[in-house]
């Protein structure tokens, strides 16, 4: 079984500082991926960015970066520089095979507060 | 681009109601999911089709119905609603079955039974 967590339910961040939001998982599978979605107050979900278990490097994308560490079993999101438009809640997922197919097993969530 | 579409976007229903929630995608994706996102829970697993014919459980299935008409459509029926059923619903799809292709989701329905 997989389990995700996220032990911060809620965040505030001044504007244009960086914000790394925590996410430990749990799982006996060697090959793995994890994925960072946003969802803003109009509810939509927002893939951000990947993390295969074998990538060498970290996963960045323009103000997303994935701090990995396999070891430690984390996958923290790291925004840099934020914005008024970051506010929002931030979920931690990682896949899992099924028969086949795979699915998605997501964290509980925290909730992102930008301030001017 | 529509992406995934869902409908309806709210819908009230009575204890013991039926409903069926549509979902269609027009990205030719071959994988096909239903959650259900409450507080404090993320977002759950409720059945999901990996192709067109096939449908399989995911986490939390009971009190549900899927079926996939097609490749592009997946429906998702309750037969008896329930308030614990009072929930976001989304459905996504996913292109293909390569690890890194992320899931994309419809803007959700908003369910509650009273």
């Amino acid at each position: 079984a997989q389990k995700i967590t996220q032990t911060q339910p809620g965040m505030f961040v001044q504007e244009k500082e960086a914000v790394t939001l925590d996410c430990t998982y749990d799982t006996s599978d060697q090959s793995y991926g994890l994925f960072w979605y946003k969802q803003p107050s109009s509810g939509e979900m927002i893939f951000l960015i990947y993390q295969g278990s074998y990538d060498e490097q970290n996963a960045t994308e323009g103000r997303y970066s994935l701090n990995f560490q396999k070891a430690r079993k984390s996958a923290n999101l790291v925004i840099s520089a934020s914005q008024l438009g970051d506010s929002a809640m931030y979920f931690c997922a990682m896949r899992g095979r099924v028969s086949n197919d795979y699915k998605l097993s997501f964290g509980a969530g925290t909730t992102v507060t930008v301030r001017a | 681009n529509a992406g995934v579409t869902q409908t309806p976007k709210f819908q009230v229903l009575k204890t013991g109601q039926s409903m069926t929630l549509q979902c269609a995608q027009d990205m030719n994706h071959n994988s096909m999911y239903w959650y259900r996102q409450d507080p404090g829970m993320g977002l759950r697993l409720i059945y999901y089709s990996a192709s067109e014919g096939t449908t399989d459980k995911g986490e939390v299935p009971n009190g549900y119905n899927v079926s996939r008409l097609n490749k592009r459509e997946f429906s998702l029926r309750l037969e008896s609603a329930a308030p614990s059923q009072t929930s976001v619903y989304f459905c996504a799809s996913r292109m293909d079955r390569g690890p890194r292709s992320p899931l994309h989701f419809g803007n959700g329905t908003r369910l509650t039974v009273t």
